[in-house]
């Protein structure tokens, strides 16, 4: 059974462009969660999405973020227009049941570089 | 919003050593989790604690949920080099709040 895949593993981008991050939950998975972790610090919590749904994303930027989990294929997280701040790792978790305290599973993560 | 410190947030140590490392939160969690993530990686579940009290152990590994459920330890014992990395404490309501990290470094 893999685990969380998520692509690619890295991905340069200039300022302006746009940042396209994918993952792929664990299979039977249907809940999954991004989160952000700058150098030096733990994740930030981003957003939770099931199927088609954005459940909670307290934690996602209002302008330039977007996230989806369509029906078929991977999860997708959306930065338009990067800037520098936007250098971090992501990472995307995935959990066989939504929200509530069980088990999220983490993928290796996409490190983003904004030049 | 919800925070949790975390210390110490470097530790040096020889190998062998034990080794201890807190966390406390101004907020009650009801559930208090521990990662270690290695470098390049994401993180990976150590220890999870679902009762105030709770001492739970995983090998070389110990870690207790505190009375109040706002602060927990881990405990490793008779480190050795593979135990290097980041080991986060966390607090999950739903989305998982992650501590700043101690790292913890294995003198030669």
């Amino acid at each position: 059974n893999a685990g969380v895949m998520q692509n690619p593993r890295h991905l340069v981008r200039r300022r302006g462009q746009e940042a396209r991050l994918r993952c792929s939950p664990m299979k039977g998975h249907s809940h999954v969660y991004w989160y952000r972790q700058l150098p030096e610090e733990g994740l930030k919590f981003m957003v939770y999405l099931q199927k088609e749904n954005i459940i909670d994303e307290s934690g996602m930027p209002k302008e330039r973020f977007s996230a989806e989990f369509p029906k078929e294929g991977p999860s997708i997280l959306r930065i338009q227009q990067v800037v520098r701040g936007d250098s971090a790792a992501y990472f995307c978790a995935s959990s066989p049941l939504g929200q509530g305290d069980n088990e999220q599973f983490f993928g290796p993560g996409t490190r983003l570089t904004v030049l | 919003g919800q925070q949790l410190n975390q210390s110490p947030q470097s530790m040096f140590i020889q190998e062998g050593e034990d080794v201890s490392m807190n966390c406390t939160s101004s907020s009650i969690f009801n559930t208090w989790l521990w990662y270690k993530q290695d470098p390049g990686e994401g993180p990976v579940l150590l220890i999870a604690l679902y009762k105030a009290g709770e001492l739970t152990s995983n090998g070389r590994l110990t870690a207790q949920f505190g009375i109040t459920r706002k602060d927990s330890f881990l405990n490793i014992s008779a480190s050795i080099p593979s135990d290097v990395g980041i080991y986060f404490c966390a607090g999950q309501v739903g989305k998982i709040i992650f501590g700043k990290g101690t790292r913890l470094h294995i003198l030669p």
